[in-house]
């Protein structure tokens, strides 16, 4: 069975500061994988998605970035932390193929002080 | 531009009676539909799913209803259950793209 794995579970960074969140999927090979971020109050926005090594489509270009050096890992990224960047990232996956729905892994809390 | 709106921030429901939660959506080429659903710190659980060619589909107490012309669809809960209380997410996605939109969602409360 495939499985999702999002770590760490909780991070408080300082204004500024680097970010790296990272998610790996188990059990599928060639998967969609994608970064959405909850905000407080908010819904599920889409940040990124990747159909592939290397291949990022990005939703929202603020100050964040993701990549996916291998086929299975997620990563996203900040250089500089901003205050907004606060929220509950989720990383998700799905079979490459149409109309296949997307599974969560637990999410990241991250409170940007 | 929201494509998917749910317009209940929240709504409330005697356990064991029928919960009603409603998604409407923008985009006429969305042909595949999600509903999730969301506990506190965890993260979203896929319930059901419908796509464009048909308008409903059910899976034990979750009926989703697709009405295309009106842009609309609707999850049934019945009978709801305490276990039902958390926030839901709607979702829609083109065939043509790889890209899930979700609403903003709706937190279900099941009273006893």
């Amino acid at each position: 069975s495939q499985t999702i794995h999002q770590w760490p579970a909780t991070l408080v960074q300082p204004v500024g500061s680097p970010l790296s969140l990272e998610c790996t999927v188990e059990g599928t090979s060639n998967p969609n994988l994608y970064w959405y971020r909850q905000a407080a109050g908010r819904g599920l926005q889409l940040l990124f998605y990747s159909v592939g090594i290397g291949q990022i489509s990005s939703e929202v270009p603020q100050n964040l970035s993701a990549s996916r050096p291998q086929d299975r890992q997620f990563i996203l990224s900040s250089k500089k932390l901003l205050l907004s960047d606060s929220g509950f990232y989720l990383c998700a996956w799905s079979r490459d193929r149409i109309n296949s729905p997307l599974h969560f892994g637990n999410g990241t809390r991250l409170t940007v002080t | 531009d929201q494509q998917v709106k749910q317009n209940s921030p929240s709504l409330s429901v005697q356990e064991g009676r029928i919960s009603i939660l409603n998604c409407d959506y923008t985009n006429s080429m969305f042909d595949y539909f999600l509903w999730y659903k969301k506990y506190p710190a965890e993260g979203p659980t896929f319930l059901i799913s419908i796509s464009s060619i048909k308008d409903k589909n059910e899976d034990g107490r979750f009926t989703v209803f697709l009405n295309k012309s009106a842009k609309h669809l609707s999850l049934h809960i019945v009978p709801s259950q305490p276990g039902d209380s958390a926030v839901y997410f709607c979702a829609a996605s083109d065939h043509r793209d790889d890209k899930i939109i979700f609403g903003k969602g709706t937190r279900l409360h099941i009273l006893p």
